[in-house]
């Protein structure tokens, strides 16, 4: 498709369960950026790839979270352990890595739900 | 990146134009206003983005002040379909490195 593509929409589950988020970005984008956002918050950063190295992940709040993107193109967000306080939406963007605007596209977000 | 500063809500009505200001004190010379808004359940999209010249696309005009200290965004004839939360955001461009979002102003459109 044309825009940046995120599964599942919606996903329950419990304390302690193990989450895999995934998001397709637009053909061709190589910077790729994972957000999360609770409610009423503006979003939040949390890492951005560009390519497959994670270039900056200073927003990850603690190692129970991993975001992988081995082939430069899917990426996967990977939460151990979840806690209720994860509960938020997942949004991911990407963007062409070029000089002057950078414009990031987002998804419609993943909306996670740990009960 | 610099912090931003906007009023959290306005309200405006339909067909009238939507005028939102974002102080931006501690700008830098390298960095760039964006604006993003982000509708109910949905994920943020671009608006517009300028340096220090006046700029205008299709969904909106953005005016910066000479100081570059402020600017506002201008949806010229608002529309129920405006309403949304709208983030003014800069950044250094030329890279590719993170936006950082506050909490935006929340703009009613009402009839």
């Amino acid at each position: 498709g044309a825009g940046v593509s995120q599964t599942p929409s919606n996903k329950v589950t419990e304390k302690g369960k193990y989450v895999e988020l995934r998001c397709d970005p637009i053909s061709g984008h190589t910077a790729l950026y994972w957000y999360r956002q609770s409610l009423g918050q503006g979003p939040e950063f949390l890492i951005y790839f560009q390519g497959t190295g994670a270039a900056d992940d200073s927003g990850l709040p603690n190692d129970r979270f991993f975001a992988v993107r081995p082939e430069g193109s899917v990426s996967t967000l990977k939460i151990q352990r979840t806690e209720r306080g994860d509960s938020a939406v997942y949004l991911c963007a990407s963007s062409l890595r070029r000089s002057g605007a950078n414009v990031l596209t987002f998804g419609a977000g993943s909306r996670l739900t740990v009960l | 990146d610099a912090k931003t500063t906007q009023p959290p809500s306005m309200d405006c009505a339909e067909g009238r134009a939507a005028n939102l200001p974002c102080n931006h004190s501690t700008i830098s010379g390298n960095e760039y206003v964006y604006w993003y808004r982000q509708i109910h359940s949905q994920g943020p999209q671009y608006i517009i983005h300028g340096l220090k010249n006046n700029e205008t696309n299709e969904m909106a005009s953005l005016i910066i002040t000479e100081d570059r200290k402020s600017s506002t965004l201008i949806l010229p004839h608002a529309t129920l379909r405006d309403t949304a939360v709208y983030y003014c955001i800069v950044r250094v461009d030329g890279t590719a490195s993170k936006l950082t979002f506050g909490t935006g102003t929340r703009l009613q459109v009402t009839l």
